[in-house]
């Protein structure tokens, strides 16, 4: 079946400016995974949702990211007044139910702020 | 606070030699690791995890709590094992992943 699906692939955009990234996970998938994974670095976790509503925003960085859920499936990541330093592939996982050990990542969003 | 520690960010070794690499890992809790894989222009992938004790395309990882290590090894290195290689740490608590930086494997002919 269909995996985990990430939109855009590549993203570039100027410093300053508010982009938003797309991720659908497995169909029935009921937990969903942001990291980031910046140059040389492995992946870094962000959020976690069960359902619709996030379970763990301890990652995020700052209050310029933010993401959402709103009917248990697509997730957004919402990142405000981008800065050079948010440049990274940005990554989403799902997993059927949590606490499933198997995350089922995607091909991943490079962002890069010029 | 966890961390995983993998010391070695690019391991090369000749086909047929074996493989082993490195992961240490500190977590206060009852550790869950695992093994997750990127082969070039390909998506991240779970290889292997500790508690199912199982051998993965010829790898396996043996969890050492006293050593705090989850070294992943391979008797026999094949071309096809060229790739990127993370170690990762599940905390149950917070239902997420903490991975080391990784170790590109590259088998040379």
């Amino acid at each position: 079946g269909a995996g985990v699906s990430q939109t855009p692939s590549n993203k570039v955009t100027e410093k300053g400016k508010y982009v938003e990234l797309r991720c659908d996970p497995i169909s029935g998938h009921t937990a969903l995974y942001w990291y980031r994974q910046s140059l040389g670095q492995g992946p870094e976790f962000l959020i976690y949702f069960q359902g619709t509503g996030a379970a763990d925003d301890s990652g995020l960085p700052n209050d310029r990211f933010f993401a959402v859920r709103p009917e248990g499936s697509v997730s957004t990541l919402k990142i405000q007044r981008t800065e050079r330093g948010d440049s990274a592939v940005y990554l989403c996982a799902s997993s059927l139910i949590a606490g499933d050990y198997e995350q089922y990542f995607g091909p991943g969003t490079r962002l890069t702020v010029t | 606070a966890q961390r995983v520690t993998q010391p070695e960010k690019l391991l090369s070794v000749f086909k047929g030699a074996p493989v082993e690499l490195k992961c240490n890992y500190s977590y206060s809790g009852s550790p869950e690791l695992f093994w997750y894989v990127q082969y070039s222009r390909q998506r991240l992938q779970l290889l292997l995890r500790h508690i199912s004790r199982e051998s993965i395309k010829g790898f396996t990882a043996d969890l050492n709590k006293g050593e705090t290590s989850f070294h992943l090894k391979k008797p026999f290195a094949q071309e096809e094992d060229s790739a990127m290689y993370y170690c990762a740490l599940f905390t149950g608590g917070g239902n997420k992943l903490t991975f080391g930086t990784g170790t590109q494997l590259k088998v040379e002919l």
